[in-house]
């Protein structure tokens, strides 16, 4: 059974920073891997989809890197702003969609 | 529709009461799953439809839950004799035949007193 694991759980940052979310999981069969940004009370917003032949994507200030032989992804945001705080899921697709715990981000002014 | 539907998005239900939730997926869109979000948790995995069938129902946590689907496009989750432990948002998704990404909904928010 596929599991997905982020580390950290959550993650404080002063504005400015740059930072990396990091994921792991234990099945290297898959499609494509996935990143979600989810704000309090709402539903999730992919951010970044990896398909399983690419080592990385990137949108704007963020950078998503996959490596599947070792069953792991990072999420690399750039100049961290308060509008960053949320949480970010990984997920992982092998026929469903596995989610991991998320981290909950706070950039603080 | 332009986006997969979920209804409601607030139930607050009392505890032993049975409740329904409904997901309009994307037109035309054959796959369909349920997914429960617990408060600070990732989404857990629920049941999964191929048009009308339920092709796999094995993170359903009790048989109090049970889904359907009846004409291959709206699916509706049905819990029973609610417990507060049922409390928590449950998402649906749709995609297309061979597609390997999800189109998710707002989510259903469940809160059992």
């Amino acid at each position: 059974k596929q599991e997905v694991t982020q580390i950290p759980a959550a993650l404080s940052v002063p504005e400015g920073e740059n930072l990396v979310l990091n994921c792991s999981f234990t099945d290297s069969a898959i499609y494509n891997l996935q990143w979600f940004r989810q704000d309090p009370g709402k539903g999730l917003t992919s951010l970044l989809l990896i398909q399983s032949s690419q080592r990385e994507q990137t949108s704007g200030r963020l950078n998503a890197s996959l490596d599947k032989s070792s069953g792991r992804s990072t999420l690399y945001i750039a100049a961290s702003q308060p509008g960053d705080s949320a949480t970010y899921l990984c997920a992982v697709w092998g026929g469903m969609l596995t989610f991991g715990g998320g981290t909950r981000l706070m950039v603080k002014p | 529709g332009a986006g997969v539907s979920q209804s409601p998005r607030y139930k607050v239900a009392k505890r032993g009461q049975d409740v329904a939730l409904r997901c309009d997926p994307i037109s035309g869109h054959v796959s369909l799953f349920w997914y429960q979000q617990a408060l600070g948790q990732g989404p857990e995995f629920l049941t999964y439809f191929q048009n009308e069938a339920q092709l796999d129902k094995s993170g359903l946590p009790s048989d109090r839950f049970f889904a359907e689907r009846p004409e291959g496009s709206v699916s509706t989750l049905k819990i029973q004799r609610t417990q507060q432990e049922d409390s928590a948002v449950y998402l649906c998704a749709s995609s297309s035949t061979g597609a390997n990404v999800l189109t998710f909904g707002a989510g259903s928010r469940l809160t059992v007193l």
